[in-house]
């Protein structure tokens, strides 16, 4: 099964709050894990991404917890800002698959951070 | 560097016509990928494309779809006889290599309209 859960659909969030988006994986040959933001009208912009050999990634405000026995991975936006408003997506990747380069992507989450 | 361009940004198309979306990637880029991204939902792969080479066409629906990068100009996604469940944003992926754990920049994406 190539499919990745991400939850919440949407999530409001105070400025300085922290968001917490989370996503769950089936197939254990995934061994990249990549977020990528979206703002209204353009494409996907990858943010931060981890390989499963660690457990933690932290890239400014951003962070990705990774927990392979669960097969599960999140991301934390600390102190979020208006701007960083957007829709998240988690994805995965098989590095180890041969020809095929295919992200596939959860299904997004809508970000709104109050002002 | 201009970032990946796809052509046009909107398109609307009635039952039965054809539409062909374009893909400029980024410069030294050689690999091309396309998505799909229906209402409320993430994006799924459709083809991973080389210059004069299909290499995944996994995602691709069967019938109608068909996708090329020609050796010189732009890649184009071809969609005959649209019909209304076709309507969609189609976003195109390009990267330098195609190593595997290359970063794939997506373009801002066509919105397709089928009336």
């Amino acid at each position: 099964q190539q499919q990745v859960k991400q939850s919440p659909q949407s999530l409001i969030v105070q400025k300085g709050g922290i968001s917490i988006i989370n996503c769950a994986y089936e197939n254990t040959a995934f061994d990249y894990f990549p977020w990528y933001q979206q703002f209204p009208g353009k494409g996907p912009a990858l943010l931060i991404a981890i390989r499963p050999d660690v457990s933690e990634k932290k890239e400014g405000r951003f962070t990705i917890s990774f927990n392979k026995s669960a097969k599960q991975f999140s991301l934390h936006i600390m102190d979020s800002q208006p701007g960083d408003s957007a829709t998240y997506f988690c994805a995965a990747f098989k590095i180890s698959s041969g020809s095929a380069r295919q992200l596939t992507f959860g299904s997004g989450t809508q970000l709104t951070v109050l002002p | 560097n201009a970032g990946v361009m796809q052509n046009p940004r909107h398109l609307v198309r009635r039952r039965g016509q054809e539409a062909r979306l374009r893909c400029s990637p980024m410069k030294g880029h050689s690999h091309v990928y396309w998505y799909r991204q229906l209402p409320e939902e993430g994006l799924k792969f459709m083809v991973y494309l080389q210059k004069e080479n299909i290499i995944d066409e996994s995602g691709m629906p069967k019938e109608r779809f068909s996708a090329e990068f020609p050796k010189e100009g732009p890649s184009i996604l071809r969609i005959q006889q649209v019909v209304r469940g076709d309507s969609a944003a189609y976003f195109c992926a390009s990267s330098p290599l195609g190593r595997r754990w290359d970063t794939q920049y997506f373009g801002p994406g066509t919105r397709l309209t089928v009336l």
